[in-house]
């Protein structure tokens, strides 16, 4: 079974521009999930989504925004990009329910300058 | 709100030496807890989970009990390798679907 993907791998934007990260989750599995990794403040949950609705969301301001599609790809935006948005971001796929454990991607690396 | 406060290191051991890392939480209800590993570079990977009180996760030599009456679930290994060297984070999932985690602690094994 293919594991998680996330594409770009790698992206360098300038700040104010915004972006678009991409996931592709595991066969079957309905739910992904969003997180921001750096070295300060360590892995913060963005957000999950759930058979394409949002179920979960963290502590970010309304830049960081995503949405599922019916094939549970996943997709997440970030507006008006800051210094600060600089980050490796990681995304999650699992069942959704039960005690499920998330399957991470490799994650896309943003330099914001 | 849920939290999750492990040693941050870091910590370095020479080949073949024991290892304990540990995790304690605060959540309401009965959370699933898990220990998850980042090698350089790389994404997280998941080392071991349990979902209930007195439930032993393990994976590739790595234990972890889940201690609800102290609230812990402390990684251990006893013959670390080399190749063992990383970031381990511990985390937990609540009521609410997330998962919260420690800031990760990284290990370094010499030879």
């Amino acid at each position: 079974k293919a594991g998680v993907t996330q594409t770009p791998r790698y992206l360098i934007k300038t700040r104010g521009q915004q972006v678009t990260l991409s996931c592709s989750p595991i066969s079957g599995h309905r739910s992904v999930s969003w997180y921001q990794q750096t070295p300060g403040q360590g892995l913060q949950f963005l957000f999950e989504y759930f058979s394409e609705t949002q179920r979960n969301k963290g502590n970010f301001p309304g830049r960081f925004s995503g949405r599922q599609f019916s094939n549970s790809r996943s997709e997440m935006n970030v507006s008006t990009l800051e210094l600060g948005d600089s980050a490796l971001y990681l995304c999650a796929s699992s069942t959704g329910q039960g005690p499920y454990e998330q399957y991470f991607g490799p994650g896309t690396r943003l330099t914001v300058t | 709100g849920d939290s999750v406060t492990q040693m941050e290191g870091p910590v370095t051991l020479s080949e073949e030496a024991f290892l304990t890392i540990n995790c304690t939480y605060t959540a309401t209800g009965y959370p699933s807890l898990f220990w998850y590993v980042q090698y350089p570079g790389e994404g997280l990977q998941l080392l071991l989970k349990a979902t209930k009180a007195d439930d032993k996760g393990s994976n590739k030599g790595f234990e972890a009990t889940y201690r609800k009456e102290t609230t812990s679930f402390h990684l251990e290994k006893g013959s670390v390798q080399v190749s063992d060297s990383a970031v381990y984070f511990c985390a937990l999932r609540g009521s609410n679907y997330k998962l919260t985690f420690g800031k990760g602690t990284l290990l370094t094994v010499n030879p």
